[in-house]
Formats: C-alpha cells, structure tokens, sequence
C-alpha cells in the first residue's frame, strides 16, 4: 500500500521555466491537497480538491494552477516559475468528512 | 478555526514520558484538537485527535481539559526517533472537510539519549 505518491523528489528549474508536480493516492479518498513549506516554516495550504471535478484556493494559491485528473490524482503546476517558489511541496489526501490527512514524502524544488 | 499556542521547543530524555501542551483557548464547541508530527525532512504524519474526552492510540495519549481551552499530547516512552516538530491543530469536522489544515510553526520535540 503505497499510500501517497509524490513525482518528482527533486527538481531545479530557472527561472520562467514550467513544471507540473504529480500526486496519486492509493487510499481511495476523497479529498486532495497541496500544501508548501518554506525553511523554519509551517506547512502552507496552496490548493485543495474536495471531490473529483472541484478545486477551491488555499491560502497562497497565486502562481500555481491545479488539476484534479480523477479520484487518484492531483496535480499541480507552475506556469512560469519565480524563485519565491523555491520550497517544499507536500501533497495529502484524506477521506470524505475527517481531517486525518495522509501526507507524501515532499517535493523539493528550487527555482534558480 | 481556533488559533493554537505552542511552546517553540521542548527537551525531554529518551524512555521518559513526554508531554506537549497546547493551548486554544478560543475553540468553539464543534471545534476539535488534532496532533501532526513531522519528522525532519519528511511529510507530516497524523498522531491522534479528539472533541472533549480524553482519547489513547498506540502512538499517543490526547488529554482535553475540562473547559477545552488546552490540552496534552502524551508520548508514554519518548524514543530518539519521536524527535520531531509537532503541531497542535484546532479544526471543525464538517461537510467535506475538506478545505485543509491550518499549521503554526509547532513545537521542536528533541529527545536526549
């Protein structure tokens, strides 16, 4: 049981380039979620998905553009990346009407 | 939701019983208290919750005072590996519940050979 998957664990990009960070759970939840954490920081809500077909804004979502592709699957992307993005990206799912959220292991990302 | 206060970091030797405080002395009554530890360089994990009665699960005990204002995450037998940031977090449950967590800073758990 895999739980939540996170591709890729690193990357460099310039500046200006685009990405897209890929999440997949395995737990059959409902909701998905991406948070960042910057150095010496609490974790940070970017977006979230509360079913299939529906994304709501975090708290720090400018910049970023996500993709709830289907029940497994949650992306986020970076149109055109700035060094204010550099940090760590967690991805999370949790089940319908609880907040026992399962976290991936991070994507690390720094934005020269 | 409520906001929580934490002390930034915290000591405690290994074998002991360790024990985190948290105050939220504004949560409402369908507010409950969630605990998260992040160990370094990894994803949060989810420890334990509760609404107003004391709660215990293999990882951890929850203690809840009285008025709900505060409470206690007990670790019964702190190991090295409990060394960690742990995050108090005050959330309703409700609808989808889907709208994410809100973490502070959290307290620094070191734990002493």
């Amino acid at each position: 049981n895999a739980g939540v998957t996170q591709t890729p664990k690193f990357q460099v990009l310039k500046t200006g380039q685009s990405m897209t960070l890929q999440c997949a759970q395995d737990m059959n939840h409902n909701s998905m979620y991406w948070y960042r954490q910057d150095p010496g920081m609490g974790l940070r809500l970017i977006y979230y998905s509360a079913s299939e077909g529906t994304t709501d804004k975090g708290e720090v979502p400018n910049g970023y553009n996500v993709s709830r592709l289907n029940k497994r699957e949650f992306s986020l992307r970076l149109e055109s990346a700035a060094p204010s993005q550099t940090s760590v990206y967690f991805c999370a799912s949790s089940p319908r009407g609880t907040t026992e959220a399962f976290f991936g292991q991070g994507t690390r990302l720094t934005v020269v | 939701d409520a906001k929580t206060t934490q002390p930034t970091s915290m000591d405690c030797a290994e074998g002991r019983a360790a024990n985190l405080p948290c105050n939220h002395s504004t949560i409402s009554g369908n507010e409950y208290v969630y605990w998260y530890r992040q160990i370094h360089s990894q994803g949060p994990q989810y420890i334990i919750h509760g609404l107003k009665n004391n709660e215990t699960n293999e990882m951890a005990s929850l203690i809840i005072t009285e008025d709900r204002k505060s409470s206690t995450l007990i670790l019964p037998h702190a190991t090295l590996r409990d060394t960690a940031v742990y995050y108090c977090i005050v959330r309703v449950i409700g609808g989808g519940g889907a709208d994410g967590l809100t973490f502070g800073k959290g307290t620094h758990l070191i734990i002493q050979p």
